[in-house]
């Protein structure tokens, strides 16, 4: 079964680190660059990063540019994002996304996971 | 960067058809053919309609197509059904590798 599955989520207090984590199976998760795209409550969709598929590239929206870190380990099929410095506005559901075309980007995210919860407050 | 504009709402009866539009600027939807429109019912995760404007995913109904003119991306819902009902987002490549999206549409099919 060719799925995503976010964990790590939880309630931090501004200023605070959170790492998240998308564990990847039923699909060769080497060969496709992964993105990070989050939704506040009641919101819409928010890109966050995209990791090439072995990891040599990474880039970020310009909302999380020096605080987030987009990382991945394919020998455990396993993507994360490390979040510093977190503000209110970064409470969201944050999902991973497999990007559609092996070893390239078309920014199409055809396999999401199901998110996991980050709530941001004092 | 902005959100691309998208309308907040649309509806339609079962069997009519509808159009989203999605408009963007000449930096994002009107320089690339990188395109694409997700489904999300409530509390589910997006699903994959339609990506580099047009082209449809395997298992996607051929009544979801989809065009581009300018900076503005069309989605069109024919023979609209129930099962239809959910909000869609359209997003966009927008150079120096970074994505955008819409603010998102909500359909209601009457």
């Amino acid at each position: 079964q060719v799925q995503l599955v976010e964990s790590g989520g939880g309630v931090v207090q501004p200023g605070r680190s959170l790492r998240l984590s998308c564990a990847a199976s039923g699909f060769t998760f080497s060969s496709n660059a992964i993105h990070w795209v989050r939704q506040a409550p009641g919101k819409g969709l928010e890109w966050v990063a995209v990791i090439s598929y072995d990891g040599s590239n990474k880039y970020y929206a310009d909302s999380v540019k020096g605080r987030f870190t987009i990382s991945r380990d394919n020998s455990k099929n396993t993507l994360y994002l490390q979040m510093n410095s977190l503000r209110a506005e970064d409470t969201a559901v944050y999902s991973c996304a497999r990007d559609l075309v092996s070893y390239y980007y078309v920014y199409a995210f055809d396999i999401w996971g199901q998110g996991t919860k980050v709530t941001v407050s004092s | 960067q902005s959100a691309l504009t998208q309308p907040a709402s649309v509806s339609g009866s079962p069997g009519q058809s509808i159009t989203i539009s999605c408009t963007g600027t000449s930096s994002d939807v009107g320089s690339y053919n990188l395109v694409s429109w997700y489904q999300q019912h409530p509390g589910k995760a997006p699903k994959l309609m339609i990506y580099e404007v047009t082209k449809r995913p395997s298992g996607i109904s051929n009544r979801f197509s989809a065009s581009k003119s300018g900076n503005t991306a069309s989605l069109t819902i024919s023979g609209l059904q129930g099962e239809d009902e959910a909000d869609y987002y359209c997003c966009s490549y927008a150079g120096s590798t970074t994505v955008i999206f819409g603010g998102g549409t909500k359909l209601t099919v009457l």
